[in-house]
């Protein structure tokens, strides 16, 4: 069966440090990969989505990148953090029709 | 442009009592529509999803969901609320591109009080 892995689980990091946010999957193929982050418990903002090795899409401009090293790998980045990216980081997988599958979520402090 | 509406913050219920979370949505072409439920400090679980075919949806925990065309909502419901079913429940609409994204609504916590 296929499976997520997302860490680290917390993280709190001072403002202007990078940030690596690392997403595996297990059990399938050539994955849909996506990271998502939600703001105060609330609505998801599709942040960046990969529909193959070195192909990463960006949604919104902003303080992160995204890579795809690997098949099943997924790297969410930053060079150098901002108070505002503070929140909570969903990294998920899908294939063809399936529902998107989630991670159990890093929650990025940034103080 | 996909996009779905969550027109309530909050949805409080009686343990026992019917639930409705209400979703709207707008489409361009056939929607495909989803539910998920968080779990505090959690990613998103898929309770069920509307592709095509009847329009009452059958999912996980005893949750079903009615896809209505003309009033463009799928609202989720469950006969009887338990007081573990408080969450925020999210719905989301797949885009038609080859990416498959999904955008979800702003979401909605329900809280079952015993």
């Amino acid at each position: 069966s296929q499976t997520i892995h997302q860490w680290p689980a917390t993280l709190v990091q001072p403002v202007g440090s990078p940030l690596s946010l690392e997403c595996t999957v297990e059990g399938t193929s050539n994955p849909n990969l996506y990271w998502y982050r939600q703001a105060a418990g609330r609505g998801l903002q599709l942040l960046f989505y990969s529909v193959g090795i070195g192909q990463i899409s960006s949604e919104v401009p902003q303080n992160l990148s995204a890579s795809r090293p690997q098949d099943r790998q997924f790297i969410l980045s930053s060079k150098k953090l901002l108070l505002s990216d503070s929140g909570f980081y969903l990294c998920a997988w899908t294939q063809k029709t399936s529902p998107l599958h989630f991670g159990n979520g890093t929650r990025l402090t940034v103080t | 442009a996909q996009s779905v509406a969550q027109p309530e913050d909050q949805v409080n219920v009686a343990e026992g009592n019917p639930l409705t979370v209400k979703c709207t949505y707008s489409v361009s072409g056939n929607p495909y529509l989803f539910w998920y439920v968080q779990y505090p400090n959690r990613g998103l679980q898929f309770l069920l999803k509307y592709i095509t075919g009847d329009n009452l949806v059958k999912g996980s925990y005893g949750f079903e969901a009615e896809f209505n065309k003309s009033q463009t909502s799928f609202h989720l419901k469950k006969p009887s609320a338990l007081v573990s079913d408080s969450a925020l429940y999210f719905c989301a609409v797949r885009d038609g591109g080859g990416a498959n994204n999904l955008f979800f609504g702003t979401g909605t916590r329900l809280t079952v009080i015993p």
